[in-house]
């Protein structure tokens, strides 16, 4: 069974640039997540999608991040401007239900 | 105060000792509870839910304790793949969301 795809896995950009992230979850689950992780931080939820309607979006820095999943499907993380502290891993993970996320490998972002 | 905490180590233990941590939750309605596993620059699985009354998967036993709210892992006769970060999961009941806590960081020496 495919895993959680996710695209770039590494991206370098210079603070006040754009830049956005691709998620395709695992076929068939409802619920997708995006999360930021910090280096030594835990995973911290930035936005939650059930199908095309988003869940949890408290967390999410509504000024710079956001984040679509038009056809209930494929979902996009965008940043725009970016910021030093935007400097971080973020994951994408799918659910059936509510209980066991399965992640894909994320995508290591540097903003210089 | 954080919704998860977890004392992020290092915890150093010599291959085959047994070792165990905590995690602590401050919100009552917690609902749901899990252990997850991250290796180093990989993304977590799951690696055991958290029952009320316990469980064990060979060599991991979880516990929860909801009086004093925390979940412990037990790791006995650990190994050297072992080496890992484990983070506490946390659902809110109501919320439907994963709160994952900062992760307590494992390495087991031969």
């Amino acid at each position: 069974e495919a895993g959680v795809a996710q695209s770039p896995r590494y991206k370098i950009i210079e603070k006040r640039q754009s830049v956005a992230f691709w998620c395709n979850p695992i076929s068939g689950h409802a619920t997708l997540y995006w999360y930021q992780q910090i280096l030594g931080q835990g995973p911290k939820l930035l936005i939650q999608f059930q199908n095309n309607g988003v869940v949890d979006d408290s967390q999410l820095p509504k000024d710079r991040f956001s984040a679509e999943r038009l056809k209930g499907v494929d979902s996009t993380l965008k940043i725009q401007p970016a910021k030093l502290e935007d400097s971080a891993v973020y994951l994408c993970a799918s659910s059936f239900g509510v209980n066991e996320q399965f992640f894909g490998p994320g995508t290591r972002l540097t903003v210089l | 105060r954080k919704e998860v905490e977890q004392d992020p180590g290092p915890f150093n233990v010599p291959e085959g000792a047994t070792v165990a941590f905590n995690c602590t939750y401050s919100n009552s309605a917690s609902q749901s509870f899990f252990w997850y596993r991250q290796d180093c620059r990989k993304e977590p699985k799951l690696l055991m839910s958290v029952y009320s009354s316990g469980n064990e998967d060979g060599r991991f036993t979880a516990q929860l304790n909801r009086a004093s709210q925390y979940i412990s892992l037990l790791i006995r006769d650990s190994k050297l793949s072992d080496s890992a970060t484990y983070l506490c999961v946390v659902i809110i009941q109501g919320a439907q969301k994963l709160v994952f806590g900062q992760g307590t960081r494992l390495t087991i020496n031969p």
